[in-house]
């Protein structure tokens, strides 16, 4: 089984950096995912680790330790439209995705 | 936003009557899913399909069955809806192998009264 923990909630100001840790415990690992989604919308892609390391997209970065079980999302120069859920899952190795239960992010003037 | 559509968008039932949802694809995505999202829970694999007529069970698989009978349509059918039931149902498609991100469609909003 999987077991995928986020903080619930996370409150910054516009222009501060935030970042949004998830540990899972997985029966098997096949990729991280990072998903933002906005209140009443889809989830949309944001990044993909599948390797040790970090990877960065302009102001969202996201970090990978599989030995640690350990992931994080980095969001610099927070904006008032990075409000939003942002949704850790893991691929296990039938390819299907399990998410946690997303981190609500609001950014404050 | 990998050509997807879902219908209906909202919908409202009664305990006991069947419902079926519509998942539709325009790009020819081989792998498509259907979630459920329930506050506390995230998002819960409920059936998922890899190719026309092959499927698989998810997480929370009991009381829905699905279908694909080509590739562009993936049917989420709720036999004796429940309230249980009431969730925001969203369908995922993948590409050409299961290794491709999932990118979602905007959801349905089904409520069981």
């Amino acid at each position: 089984g999987q077991n995928i923990d986020q903080p619930t909630e996370m409150t910054a100001t516009e222009g501060a950096i935030v970042q949004i840790n998830c540990t899972y415990q997985t029966s098997g690992f096949n990729g991280l995912f990072w998903y933002q989604q906005h209140a009443g919308e889809a989830p949309t892609f944001l990044s993909y680790n599948v390797l040790d390391g970090l990877e960065e997209k302009g102001r969202f970065s996201s970090f990978l330790s599989r030995s640690k079980g350990y992931s994080y999302l980095l969001l610099k120069e927070l904006q008032m439209k990075d409000s939003a859920s942002y949704l850790c899952a893991v691929r296990d190795n039938d390819y299907k995705l399990s998410f946690g239960a997303g981190t609500t992010v609001t950014v404050r003037a | 936003d990998a050509g997807i559509t879902q219908s209906p968008r909202h919908k409202v039932t009664e305990t006991g009557t069947p419902v079926t949802l519509r998942c539709h694809q325009t790009e020819n995505h081989r792998y498509m899913y259907w979630y459920r999202q329930d506050p506390g829970h995230g998002l819960r694999l409920i059936h998922y399909s890899y190719g026309v007529k092959d499927t698989d069970k998810g997480e929370v698989s009991d009381g829905y069955s699905v279908s694909r009978s080509k590739t562009e349509d993936f049917l989420l059918t709720l036999e004796s809806a429940t309230s249980s039931q009431t969730s925001v149902y969203f369908c995922a498609v993948a590409g050409t192998s299961g290794t491709d991100t999932q990118y979602f469609g905007p959801g349905t909003r089904l409520t069981v009264l």
